[in-house]
Parts: C-alpha cells; sequence; structure tokens
C-alpha cells in the first residue's frame, strides 16, 4: 500500500493562476479532508468528504473547490490563487469519519507570488 | 465552531527533562487523538482517547483525558532527541465529519 500520495510536492504560482492539487489513497478509505498548515495556526481544516460524491466545507473554504468522484481521489482546487494562500496543504484519509484515525499525506508546499 | 488551544506553542528542553503539552476546549468533546509530527515531515497518529477521565501510556509517553472531556494532556517523560517534533491535538465534537486540531507545541530537545 503506497497509503495517502500527494502530487506535486512543490509548487509556486502567481496570483491570479489556478491549480489543483492531488491527493489519492489506495486503503479503501471512505473519509478525506484536506488541511492548510500555517506557522502558528496548527492544522486548519479546508474541505472534508465522508464518501464518494459527498463533501463539505470545513474551517477555511474560501478560494477553494473539491469533489469526491471515486472513493481513492480527492483534488483540491485553487480558482485564483492569492498570496494569502501560501501553505503547506496536507491531505488526509481515515477508514470512515473523522473519529478514526487519520492518515496524512507528504503534503505540498505552495508559494504564491 | 469549536476552538481548541493548545499550550504552550514553544518548548525547549535539555534532553532527560519532563515536558507536557496541554489541549483545552470551551465545550465537551467526543475523543480527542494526538499526533506528532517530525521537523519537514506530516503528522503521525500516537494515539485516540474516547472515555472521561482515561489514561493510556505509550513507553515514555502518557495521555491523559479529563473528566469532563474538554481538555487532554500528553506528557513525556525523559525526553530525548528523537522527541523533536510538533505535537498536535485534535478534537471531535458532536459531529463526525470535523475533526479540529490545536495549534501544536513545537518540542525542542537540546542534548
Amino acid at each position: 500500500n503506497a497509503g495517502v500520495t500527494q502530487t506535486p510536492k512543490f509548487q509556486v504560482l502567481k496570483t491570479g493562476q489556478s491549480m489543483t492539487l492531488q491527493c489519492a489513497q489506495d486503503m479503501n478509505h471512505e473519509y478525506m479532508s484536506w488541511y492548510r498548515q500555517d506557522p502558528g495556526m496548527g492544522l486548519r481544516l479546508i474541505h472534508y468528504s465522508v464518501g464518494a460524491g459527498i463533501t463539505d466545507q470545513g474551517e477555511v473554504p474560501n478560494g477553494y473547490n473539491v469533489s469526491r468522484s471515486t472513493t481513492e481521489d480527492f483534488p483540491l482546487r485553487l480558482l485564483s490563487a492569492a498570496p494569502s494562500q501560501t501553505s503547506v496543504y496536507f491531505c488526509a484519509s481515515s477508514l470512515w469519519t473523522s473519529r478514526d484515525t487519520q492518515y496524512f499525506g507528504p503534503g505540498t508546499r505552495l508559494t504564491v507570488l | 465552531g469549536q476552538q481548541v488551544m493548545q499550550i504552550p506553542q514553544y518548548q525547549h528542553v535539555q534532553e532527560g527533562e519532563d515536558f507536557t503539552t496541554y489541549c483545552n476546549s470551551s465545550t465537551t468533546l467526543s475523543n480527542i487523538q494526538w499526533y506528532k509530527q517530525r521537523p519537514g515531515g506530516h503528522p503521525v497518529f500516537l494515539i485516540q482517547l474516547v472515555k472521561s477521565g482515561e489514561v493510556k501510556k505509550q513507553k515514555r509517553l502518557t495521555f491523559q483525558f479529563g473528566e469532563a472531556k474538554k481538555n487532554s494532556s500528553l506528557h513525556i517523560t525523559a525526553t530525548q532527541t528523537t522527541d523533536v517534533g510538533t505535537y498536535f491535538c485534535g478534537a471531535g465534537g458532536t459531529s463526525y465529519g470535523k475533526l479540529t486540531f490545536g495549534q501544536g507545541t513545537i518540542l525542542t530537545v537540546h542534548p
């Protein structure tokens, strides 16, 4: 099992550009989520999904879109990148819900100029 | 929304000293999870607490869940350089969808 994989590992964008951060898991987990990590702010939930076709907003959803067409994949889309979105992004998955052990991917470090 | 405060934000210790980080919520929690993130790495699950007053141990690590299920602590006895990293608590509220993390405590261990 590869676990949770994320691509790319690093990305630099210009303000206004759009891009998709990829996240995939091969553990047949129903629950997937996206967090951003900023210094002193901990991990903040952006969006989450409890199964294919079901998504919901977390604490900081503005500027981000998600979809869940398959159990395995949960991409995060930045519609029009802003410098405030410079951060490290982690995808996580768990068997059923947020109350199960979360398995985190290696992260994507995004810089928006 | 649910807020979880974690203190301290930073802790510097000499190797061999003890370390404790605290996680506090204003609302009753359904469960609390603890994660460790090594520098440059990703969070890795350590343990989950569910019951009021629960205490669990993993070698030198002791985890406690408060009687009112509003706070938790992680205590490391006799720290080692391998303990370096950021420790996060993740709190579950009434929803099964959201896990709210504290700000994390960055632990530095001086040899």
